[in-house]
């Protein structure tokens, strides 16, 4: 299994422009997570997904961020417009049940300028 | 909501030492908790899981620990190598199936 993949590995962007994260949950996990690292605020949940469905947005920040799950094997996370401070590392993570665990991407480092 | 927290934030300790890592968390209604590795620069790798039904885990010189009615989970490190060095983050899976995660332990073994 190649695990959870993330696109693109680093982001560099203006201010103002709209940005688009990609995962590639592991096949057969039904739970697909979004998840932003600071140095500041550390790992906060953004929002979560359940069979494709949203279940908890309640971590995305604000209505700039929107994300999406049109099918099984991927997800979308769009920030539009983008603004400094948005700049972080996100993460995408799947799991197959809340006893499973969860496996992590690599991670898209964003850099908004 | 579930708080976890780690202790100590920071770690030194020279190669071949035994040390533990402790986090503690709020709600111990927790479904199960994870240990991760975080390198600088780089995602999360999984290092165990322990289910709420388990007492600990063990995978090599690594060994987890969770008592659930005192809300403490411990990861223990046998024999500790510069290879070890990284950020060791603990998370508790809530009934949401929501990942809280500690602060994490930034721990240097020092050869």
């Amino acid at each position: 299994d190649a695990g959870v993949i993330q696109s693109p590995r680093h982001e560099v962007t203006e201010m103002g422009q709209e940005v688009t994260l990609r995962c590639k949950p592991i096949s057969g996990h039904d739970y697909l997570f979004w998840y932003r690292q600071t140095m500041m605020r550390g790992l906060e949940l953004l929002i979560y997904f359940n069979n494709n469905v949203p279940i908890d947005d309640s971590g995305m920040p604000e209505d700039r961020f929107s994300a999406k799950m049109p099918n099984a094997s991927f997800s979308t996370l769009k920030i539009q417009p983008s603004e400094p401070r948005d700049s972080a590392v996100y993460f995408c993570a799947s799991s197959f049940t809340r006893e499973g665990g969860y496996t992590f991407g690599s991670g898209t480092r964003l850099t908004v300028v | 909501k579930q708080e976890v927290t780690q202790i100590p934030a920071a770690l030194s300790v020279p190669e071949g030492e035994n040390l533990v890592l402790n986090c503690s968390f709020t709600d111990s209604a927790i479904y199960n908790l994870q240990w991760f590795r975080q390198d600088p620069g780089k995602g999360l790798t999984s290092l165990l899981l322990i289910q709420s039904s388990q007492r600990e885990q063990t995978s090599g010189r690594l060994n987890a620990s969770l008592d659930k009615s005192s809300g403490r989970s411990t990861l223990y490190i046998a024999a500790s190598q510069p290879g070890d060095s990284a950020t060791y983050l603990c998370a508790g899976a809530t009934g949401a199936n929501n990942l809280f995660f500690g602060t994490g332990t930034r721990l240097t073994v020092i050869p």
